[in-house]
């Protein structure tokens, strides 16, 4: 069975600085994808970012940038100049192989932005 | 639509009352998806359906609760004889197709509180 954990239940950072937000995972799979998605206070889930196992290159996008260690099944996600608008819970998810890709989620990471 | 739609966005039910949650998937959406999210928690995957066919039901908690999908877009997830222990937002997903690269479009979800 997969599983997803994230260590960090809350986290906080200025505005404008770098935080890196943990996910380590557990797979027998070896080609799989990763994903990060946000849920802001309206509860409506959106992708932050994905990774393809087989992809030696960090996946980015914008401010948003992935830390893929393979070997360590670890998975973390870098946000470059926080924004107010960053302020959400995070949630590292891992999608069942081909057939039903029912997503497995972490228990998440609140992340509070301080002006 | 142009977003998977849920409704309605709040429920209350009394305990044992029988209630029916709507989701409007994205238009061709191929798989749409139930999770049930508790407070401060992620989501966890309750069914999964490849247009009108229930793939996998393994999630779903009990005998009370049953989903469907009969013409392979809109889907109704019904809870029979409500316990306090059902109050949690139920979620929607869908995506395009399937394959585990395949973004989930998330609704807003419904909270249902029993009481």
């Amino acid at each position: 069975a997969q599983t997803v954990t994230q260590s960090q239940p809350e986290m906080s950072v200025q505005e404008a600085e770098t935080v890196t937000l943990s996910c380590t995972y557990d797979t027998s799979e070896s080609d799989y994808y990763l994903f990060w998605y946000k849920q802001p206070p309206s509860r409506q889930m959106i992708l932050v970012i994905r990774q393809e196992a087989y992809k030696q290159q960090n996946a980015t996008e914008n401010r948003f940038s992935v830390n893929f260690q393979k070997a360590a099944k670890s998975f973390s996600l870098k946000i470059s100049d926080s924004q107010l608008g960053d302020a959400a819970m995070y949630f590292c998810a891992f999608p069942s192989n081909f057939g039903n890709e029912k997503l497995t989620f972490g228990t998440g990471t609140r992340l509070t932005i301080i002006p | 639509g142009a977003g998977v739609s849920q409704s309605p966005r709040y429920k209350v039910a009394k305990r044992g009352q029988d209630v029916a949650l709507r989701c409007d998937p994205i238009s061709g959406h191929v798989s749409l998806f139930w999770y049930q999210q508790a407070l401060g928690q992620g989501p966890e995957f309750l069914t999964y359906f490849q247009n009108e066919a229930q793939l996998d039901k393994s999630g779903l908690p009990s005998d009370r609760f049953f989903a469907e999908r009969p013409e392979g877009s809109v889907s109704t997830l019904k809870i029979q004889r409500t316990q306090q222990e059902d109050s949690a937002v139920y979620l929607c997903a869908s995506s395009l197709a399937y394959g585990p690269q395949l973004v989930a479009f998330f609704g807003q979800g419904t909270r249902l509180t029993v009481v």
